[in-house]
C-alpha cells in the first residue's frame, strides 16, 4: 500500500523559495500515477498546486505557475515542490497525493487522488 | 469557467439522506471525485469515477453526474460523516490542464 509523507522546513522568509519534499514508500514513483501537491490556507479550502508524472512531466496551476517548479528523483523515489518568492498568502498546509487519470476517448474520463499525505504546515513569516 | 461551485452549508438529521452538489464546466470531460476531510486531517476519497467507493469507504456514500452537475449523497448520515466535503476533476480547457477544487461544503449532522 502506498504510503506519502511530506518533509520540509515549517518556516519561510517572505520573498524565500518554500522547498518540500514527498517521499513515497509501498510503491514506485514510475508507476502510472500522477504525483500531486495540493494545499490549504488556514480556515479555507484546498487548492490544487500541480502535478508531475515520472517522465517529468508536470501541469500546474496558471495562478502559481510562474513561481512553482515540481520535480521527480527516481533514483530516491521521492517528488519535490519548489515555490519561489513567498508572501503570507503561501502559508498553508501542503499535500501531496497520489493521482489516477483514466482517459476514456468520447465518453467521460476519470481523474482522482487515492493516496495523500498527512500535511505539513508552512508558514511565511520574518 | 473551469471553477467547481459548491453549496458552503448543508446540515442533515441523524439517519437522514443529504445531498451535496458540485457545479463546473469540467465535469462534462471528467468525472467529480470527493474527498471528506474532518479538523485536522488530510483528505480521503470517498467517491471517484461514475460512482466508486475506495476499499473501507461505507457504501452509505454514493456519486452521481449530470451534465456539469456532480452529485455526492450520503444516505442514513451518522455523526461520523460530520465534515467538510470537496468536489475534484480535471479542466482541460484552454492552454491548461489542471485539477480545480470545488469551493467545499460543510456538512453538519443533526
Amino acid at each position: 500500500q502506498v504510503q506519502l509523507q511530506e518533509s520540509g522546513p515549517g518556516l519561510v522568509k517572505p520573498s524565500g523559495t518554500l522547498s518540500l519534499t514527498c517521499a513515497v514508500s509501498g510503491g514506485s514513483i514510475s508507476s502510472s500515477n500522477w504525483w500531486s501537491w495540493v494545499r490549504q490556507p488556514p480556515g479555507k479550502g484546498l487548492e490544487w498546486i500541480g502535478e508531475i508524472y515520472h517522465s517529468g512531466s508536470t501541469n500546474y496551476n496558471p495562478s502559481l505557475k510562474s513561481r512553482v517548479t515540481i520535480s521527480v528523483d527516481k533514483s530516491k523515489n521521492q517528488f519535490s515542490l519548489k515555490l519561489s518568492s513567498v508572501t503570507a498568502a503561501d502559508t498553508a498546509v501542503y499535500y501531496c497525493a497520489m493521482g489516477d487519470i483514466v482517459v476514456v476517448p468520447a465518453a467521460i474520463s476519470y481523474y482522482y487522488m487515492d493516496v495523500w499525505g498527512k500535511g505539513t504546515t508552512v508558514t511565511v513569516s520574518s | 469557467s473551469s471553477e467547481l461551485t459548491q453549496d458552503p452549508a448543508v446540515s442533515v438529521a441523524l439517519g437522514q439522506t443529504v445531498r451535496i452538489t458540485c457545479q463546473g464546466d469540467s465535469l462534462r470531460s471528467y468525472y467529480a471525485s470527493w474527498y471528506q476531510q474532518k479538523p485536522g486531517q488530510a483528505p480521503v476519497l470517498v467517491i471517484y469515477g461514475k460512482n466508486n467507493r475506495p476499499s473501507g469507504i461505507p457504501d452509505r456514500f454514493s456519486g452521481s453526474s449530470s451534465g456539469n452537475t456532480a452529485s455526492l449523497t450520503i444516505t442514513g448520515a451518522q455523526a461520523e460523516d460530520e465534515a467538510d466535503y470537496y468536489c475534484n476533476s480535471r479542466d482541460s480547457s484552454g492552454n491548461h490542464l489542471r485539477g480545480v477544487f470545488g469551493t467545499g461544503t460543510k456538512v453538519t449532522v443533526l
